[in-house]
């Protein structure tokens, strides 16, 4: 089975601007999460989605959301960017919620200028 | 939320040698997973391991859920072991699944 995609994998925006990523799961996997890594911050989950449905939301401000389709394939957005946003954005996907292994894809690296 | 805590915060060993880093835990959790990050920024799965013992090869993991920690060894390192190592946890609580916690991981550094 392919793994976990993710596009762009890198990616250079300037403050205020907005950003779409996109992260497609290992086939038949329904689940998916995002997290944001930062050398200050670590790794912190953003949010999943299951079912077209976000079912749990990480401690991040509203400018970022995410859906998810019906192919299971997601989204996320960030709007109005700001410096601390750069960061690399990883998705993993699962079979079904978060209690299930977890398979991260090679995730997006966001540079803000 | 649920804390998570790896040690030794890095570790610089010679080819050859054994190691082990060891992930304590806040609270009951129902997800606890090991990873290798590579130099690119992906996190391979190396264990899924709520409880109980797995062996992959030269690694291993113990998770020990009534004490709150897991353990991942590492026999007869080589150089392409080196990276950062991560412990994450999840805790189902009454609203639902909390996502992953990471904790800071082991910077391992396996020396020819």
């Amino acid at each position: 089975k392919a793994g976990v995609t993710q596009t762009p994998r890198y990616l250079i925006k300037t403050r205020g601007q907005q950003v779409t990523l996109s992260c497609s799961p290992i086939s038949g996997h329904r689940s998916v999460s995002w997290y944001q890594q930062t050398p200050g911050q670590g790794l912190q989950f953003l949010f999943e989605y299951f079912s077209e449905t976000q079912r749990n939301k990480g401690n991040f401000p509203g400018r970022f959301s995410g859906r998810q389709f019906s192919n299971s394939r997601s989204e996320m957005n960030v709007s109005t960017l700001e410096l601390g946003d750069s960061a690399l954005y990883l998705c993993a996907s699962s079979p079904r919620t978060l209690t299930y292994e977890q398979y991260f894809g090679p995730g997006t690296r966001l540079t803000v200028t | 939320g649920i804390q998570v805590e790896q040690s030794p915060p890095d570790l610089i060993l010679q080819e050859g040698a054994n190691s082990t880093l060891r992930c304590n835990f806040s609270d009951s959790v129902n997800n606890l997973q090991w990873f290798h990050q590579n130099p690119w920024g992906q996190l391979i799965n190396l264990f899924y391991i709520p409880s109980g013992t797995k062996q992959n090869g030269r690694l291993s993991a113990t998770t020990v859920a009534t004490e709150r920690y897991s353990l991942l060894y590492i026999s007869s390192s080589q150089t392409t072991d080196s990276g950062v190592y991560f412990c994450a946890v999840e805790r189902r609580s009454g609203g639902g699944a909390d996502g992953l916690t990471f904790g800071k991981g082991t910077h391992l550094i396996i020396q020819p």
